[in-house]
């Protein structure tokens, strides 16, 4: 398998756009989580789902967020309208459950200028 | 307080010496990660343990419940080790059951 996949690598946008952060998990894990890694605060759990479904979204910062999970293949984590203090590396991660062992993406670095 | 605490931030080794890692935290966990993250910024999972010690090549943690305090080791240290390495607790119970709580990570550097 090839891993946790995100899309894409690097993200530059402007205040005000809306974007899409994709991500596929390794085929056969039911968890899939969405973090968020900057300076000032670490990594940082933004939601979790298990078997597509959202189980905990507690630590989407706003309504500006939002994840779905179409199916067990494919999630997005989209922001609409960006800020500049939503730059950020965004990560993806995946396990066979909840409490498993997570393999990460390598990261979506996003920028708002 | 944070939940999860490390210790030390920043810890530079000349190769060959031995590191240990600290990670304390204060709340009831599933189970307990160590993660390394390079500077390309990749996060690799390292260990998942929720009792005794677990061994990788030159890489040990372990694990004590009841102090709830875990430590990373890193025997022969090499330059390739400097990364961050960062600690994580999985959450026990309810609809957080593993949801990952992380500490604010150890920057290593290893000399030659």
């Amino acid at each position: 398998d090839a891993g946790v996949i995100q899309s894409p690598r690097h993200e530059v946008t402007e205040m005000g756009q809306e974007v899409t952060l994709r991500c596929k998990p390794i085929s056969g894990h039911n968890s899939l989580f969405w973090y968020r890694q900057t300076m000032m605060r670490g990594l940082e759990l933004l939601i979790y789902f298990n078997n597509n479904v959202p189980i905990d979204d507690s630590g989407m910062p706003e309504d500006r967020f939002s994840a779905k999970m179409p199916n067990a293949s494919f999630s997005t984590l989209k922001i609409q309208p960006s800020e500049p203090r939503d730059s950020a590396v965004y990560f993806c991660a995946s396990s066979l459950g909840p409490g498993a062992e997570a393999f990460f993406g390598q990261g979506t670095r996003l920028t708002v200028v | 307080k944070n939940e999860v605490e490390q210790s030390p931030q920043n810890l530079t080794a000349q190769e060959g010496e031995f590191i240990t890692i600290n990670c304390s935290y204060s709340v009831g966990i599933s189970a307990l990660h160590w993660l390394q993250q390079h500077p390309g910024g990749g996060i690799v999972s390292l260990f998942m343990l929720s009792s005794g010690k677990k061994k990788h090549g030159r890489l040990i943690a372990t694990i004590n419940i009841q102090e709830k305090h875990s430590s990373l080791h890193i025997t022969a240290s090499h330059p390739r080790d400097s990364a961050v390495y960062i600690c994580a607790v999985g959450t026990l119970g309810g609809t957080s059951y593993g949801k990952l709580t992380f500490g604010q990570g150890t920057i290593l550097t290893v000399h030659p």
